[in-house]
């Protein structure tokens, strides 16, 4: 059984550049969360989508954006970037937006290098 | 306030079990307890989950007391290949991270 997909696994953009990073989540699951982790820190909430909904959203700026496809894949967009959003993006899939009582599955990750 | 404390390194041996404490004073009523382990570059796994007493699976169990404010993964027999962070969560809605636990085995 396919994982959590994420594609690209290695990106390299430049200040003031646009990125889209992509997550398939498992087959069956509906709900997609978003993380960003930089190097020493555990991963911070980014976005949860639920039934192509937001669901939840955490205390980044506006730059982040994300949606929700029909076919329940995800799509995180981040414009202007800045050398800080250089990170380990990671995409979690589950069955519910709840996390009681169900197990969220992440995938590889998309190592995102700003220059 | 962070949700939740751990210590944040542990060395152990091959062979011998681990108990990583973690307190979650301000638990909510319908938070569950849930640990995940990190390796370098990758995505967190799922290890275990819980409510409240005893939880067991085939790599771990979790020790929850009745008052909830704390949990205790244990780790038999740990190897090399169990060198990583583990991360402590209570939630009930999005998973929050703290910095975790990073974990050494050694030979």
């Amino acid at each position: 059984d396919a994982g959590v997909t994420q594609s690209p696994t290695h990106l390299i953009k430049t200040r003031g550049q646009h990125v889209t990073l992509r997550c398939s989540p498992i087959s069956g699951h509906k709900s997609v969360s978003w993380y960003q982790q930089v190097l020493g820190q555990g991963p911070q909430f980014i976005f949860q989508y639920y039934e192509k909904e937001e669901r939840g959203r955490g205390n980044f700026p506006d730059r982040f954006s994300a949606r929700q496809f029909p076919n329940y894949s995800s799509e995180l967009n981040v414009n202007a970037l800045l050398l800080g959003d250089s990170a380990l993006y990671l995409c979690a899939s589950s069955w519910t937006p709840g996390t009681g009582d169900t197990e969220a599955f992440f995938g590889q990750g998309t190592r995102l290098t700003v220059v | 306030l962070a949700k939740t404390t751990q210590p944040i390194s542990m060395d152990s041996y091959e062979g011998q079990e681990v108990n990583i404490t973690c307190s979650h004073n301000n638990i909510a009523t319908n938070d569950y307890i849930t640990w995940y382990q990190q390796f370098p570059s990758q995505g967190p796994r799922f290890i275990i989950q819980g409510y409240k007493t005893k939880v067991t699976n085939e790599v771990a169990s979790l020790f929850i007391p009745a008052d909830r404010k704390s949990s205790t993964l244990s780790l038999p027999r740990v190897s090399l290949s169990d060198t990583a962070v583990y991360y402590c969560l209570v939630d009930d809605s999005t998973l929050t991270f703290g910095k975790g636990t990073m974990l050494l085995v050694s030979p």
